[in-house]
């Protein structure tokens, strides 16, 4: 089992619509998790941490479930901006290590 | 304005040639690393440094060093690049260690012929 894993897509959604992506985890000690949300062959950018609690900003919505070992990320109203490879991020990946894992990404094409 | 720059953004080299991309970050982290993303694997983290003259390897270190002689700079040297190291790389750095957020340059497309 990869050590995270996404779909990587693409989701192809009309604007307006509601998305949502999993991201799965295979070490049970990570700490943090967080999205970036990443354009075309441009830097990678931080969307939202992901807290226990789960969080909310604006139209997006990021929750943790550590029984399942995954975490969610839901994009109501989709803009054509919202465009973009997501990319989710676990950290550390194991006891001791210093070295967060990034997942592949999932494609978001959100369409007129 | 806070950021992390890298230079160059776009460089196309022969086999064989060393060269060095620089990143320097503005904004006093302490952790800082380097991430090579090609089709269909992601990013992968080369090498990380924690503080100056404390650096660890990656994921995929081989054919990479790098050195952190100053807080603010970072950089990523290929000794003897090879064709294989033709990819996009990014620098990133983090306030603390591995469980903050990172903020990434903006690339730097290497080529190696």
């Amino acid at each position: 089992r990869k050590e995270v894993e996404q779909d990587p897509g693409p989701f192809n959604v009309p604007e307006g619509a509601t998305v949502a992506f999993n991201c799965t985890y295979s070490n049970s000690a990570s700490q943090s998790f967080f999205w970036y949300r990443q354009d075309c062959r441009k830097e990678p950018k931080l969307l939202m941490s992901v807290y226990s609690s789960g969080n909310e900003d604006g139209r997006f919505t990021a929750q943790l479930n550590r029984a399942s070992q995954y975490i969610s990320l839901l994009i109501r109203d989709s803009k054509l901006s919202d465009s973009a490879t997501y990319l989710c991020v676990v950290s550390p990946r194991s006891g001791g290590s210093y070295i967060p894992t990034f997942g592949r990404g999932t494609s978001l094409i959100v369409h007129p | 304005e806070a950021q992390v720059t890298q230079n160059p953004r776009y460089l196309i080299t022969v086999t064989g040639k060393k060269l060095t991309v620089t990143c320097s970050q503005n904004m006093n982290h302490e952790y800082m690393s380097w991430y090579r993303q090609d089709p269909g694997l992601g990013l992968r983290q080369i090498y990380y440094s924690m503080n100056v003259e404390v650096t660890d390897k990656g994921d995929v270190p081989e054919g990479y060093k790098v050195s952190r002689k100053e807080k603010r700079n970072f950089p990523l040297i290929l000794e003897s690049p090879s064709p294989n190291q033709t990819s996009l790389y990014f620098c990133a750095s983090s306030p603390g260690q591995v469980t903050y957020e990172q903020y990434f340059g903006p690339g730097t497309r290497l080529t190696v012929t």
